[in-house]
């Protein structure tokens, strides 16, 4: 089956640039979709479709693909982009969610 | 306002059975397909299982078949989870989420707080 490999901790100063990877065979090949998820909270769309941004998400965001590595990044990281990050493609029927990744803002 | 609310989470025995639902407003509930989502406690997302707008189709994670099954009402926009032979590791917050389909995967645009389900002696 599937597997996407995060990794599971990333720290970035703030107001730099922290990038968030999510690996997997191939994965160019597929739509990656991001999800921020606060302590306690239901997890938010920050990207779809590898690059694309919800409408409310800042355009610090932002995200892309290529062969076998997507990545989320987050410029000029705040102290409230402090959460856990997943990334998610489908799998045939199947939907398969990265192991998550915790952002600290030091 | 897009909005999804879970409920009928609980304790409950091993072996036992429980049925979520999720209400869903502000939306055209049956023009969507929805899904459920678990999180185990301190642990990451799985997804548990998907159902398109007319119901007719379903899939599920390896580790419920056969045990979870996903409905749905669409003349009063309502999700189902019915979950029967419960396991320990079943424990978790489940998530309903509204899936924004997309070729080749969609992604879920919208999700509900969580209810949490123990299972346990």
């Amino acid at each position: 089956s599937y597997e996407l490999t995060q990794p599971p901790s990333v720290s970035v100063a703030l107001g730099q640039t922290a990038r968030i990877t999510c690996g997997g065979n191939n994965i160019e090949g597929k739509n990656v979709h991001w999800y921020q998820q606060e302590p306690g909270q239901a997890p938010i769309l920050v990207i779809f479709r590898d690059s694309k941004r919800p409408s409310g998400i800042p355009e610090r965001f932002s995200g892309s693909n290529s062969r076998n590595t997507a990545t989320l990044t987050i410029s000029s990281a705040q102290a409230g982009d402090e959460a856990d990050y997943y990334c998610q493609v489908w799998d045939g029927r199947n939907v398969i969610f990265g192991g998550g990744t915790k952002l600290t803002v030091l | 306002e897009v909005q999804v609310v879970e409920s009928g989470g609980g304790l409950v025995q091993p072996g036992g059975s429980l049925r979520l639902s999720c209400a869903a407003s502000g939306f055209i509930f049956s023009s969507y397909s929805m899904t459920w989502v678990r999180q185990a406690p301190g642990k990451g997302l799985e997804w548990v299982a998907n159902i398109k707008q007319d119901g007719n189709e379903k899939s599920y994670v390896d580790s419920v078949k056969g045990r979870f099954t996903i409905s749905r009402d669409n003349t009063k926009n309502l999700l189902y989870l019915q979950m029967s032979s419960l396991r320990a590791e079943d424990t978790a917050v489940y998530f309903c989420a509204r899936l924004q389909w997309l070729l080749p995967g969609g992604y879920f645009d919208s999700w509900g707080q969580g209810t949490p389900v123990i299972v346990s002696s």
